[in-house]
């Protein structure tokens, strides 16, 4: 069975930095694209980073120099460093599965549950 | 690329058909998923690639492109279905979504 499981959520004040890891079973990470996605209380989806199975990355303009996704095969996890926090920052953050290599079409076709960060002094 | 879902939000009664739409600001081919949110959860997949069920979707739910407008229907609408649908494109990075559209069953 596919399963994410997002931790290393928690209040943080601004100008601050979080890891956030997303633990995944039944598949392999490096096999797939993994991304994130985050979502501000009350308010819409919003795409935040990808990595690819190269390795590869890319990042919304709103996180970039400031976000960083990365991975560990052995562990079969992926993580999102985050530095410079602001309030803005403040959302439920999930990561989920891009299946593309298998399924030629980009998808998130699995999610974890979420891991809220807020950004507050 | 920016996407922009119309309406906001819309009621329906059980039984009843839904249509929402989804316009992307530029050329995005069939590059378009839309997903399913309820309220604490996390967003499902329902439709890839503009028209494709995925896996375990009811066929209640169908999705249709043209050009650069692109259309979620539901029909036959049950209480389950009271959710936010949000849109997703997929022909560039960053993959943006819509705002997302909020459906209230009566």
């Amino acid at each position: 069975e596919v399963q994410l499981v997002e931790s290393g959520g928690g209040l943080v004040q601004p100008g601050g930095s979080l890891r956030l890891s997303c633990a995944a079973s039944g598949f392999s990470v490096s096999d797939n694209y993994m991304t994130w996605v985050r979502q501000p209380p009350g308010q819409g989806l919003e795409w935040v980073s990808v990595i690819y199975t190269g390795g590869a990355t890319n990042y919304a303009e709103f996180v970039q120099g400031r976000f960083t996704i990365s991975r560990d095969n052995s562990k079969n996890t992926v993580y999102l460093q985050m530095h410079s926090l602001r309030a803005e920052d403040t959302a439920v953050y999930y990561c989920a599965r891009d299946p593309v290599q298998n399924t030629g079409w980009h998808t998130l076709d699995s999610w974890g549950q979420g891991t809220l960060v807020t950004v507050s002094s | 690329i920016q996407m922009t879902q119309s309406p906001p939000s819309l009621s329906a009664p059980v039984g009843g058909r839904v249509t929402i739409t989804c316009r992307a600001s530029q050329f995005i081919s069939t590059y378009l998923n839309w997903y399913q949110q309820t309220p604490g959860k996390a967003p499902k997949l329902l439709i890839y690639a503009a028209s494709n069920l995925h896996s375990g979707v009811p066929s209640r739910f169908s999705g249709s492109e043209s050009g650069t407008d692109f259309t979620l229907t539901i029909t036959g609408l049950q209480p389950g279905d009271s959710a936010t649908y949000y849109c997703q494109q997929t022909y560039s990075f960053p993959h943006t979504f819509g705002q997302g559209t909020k459906v209230e069953i009566k």
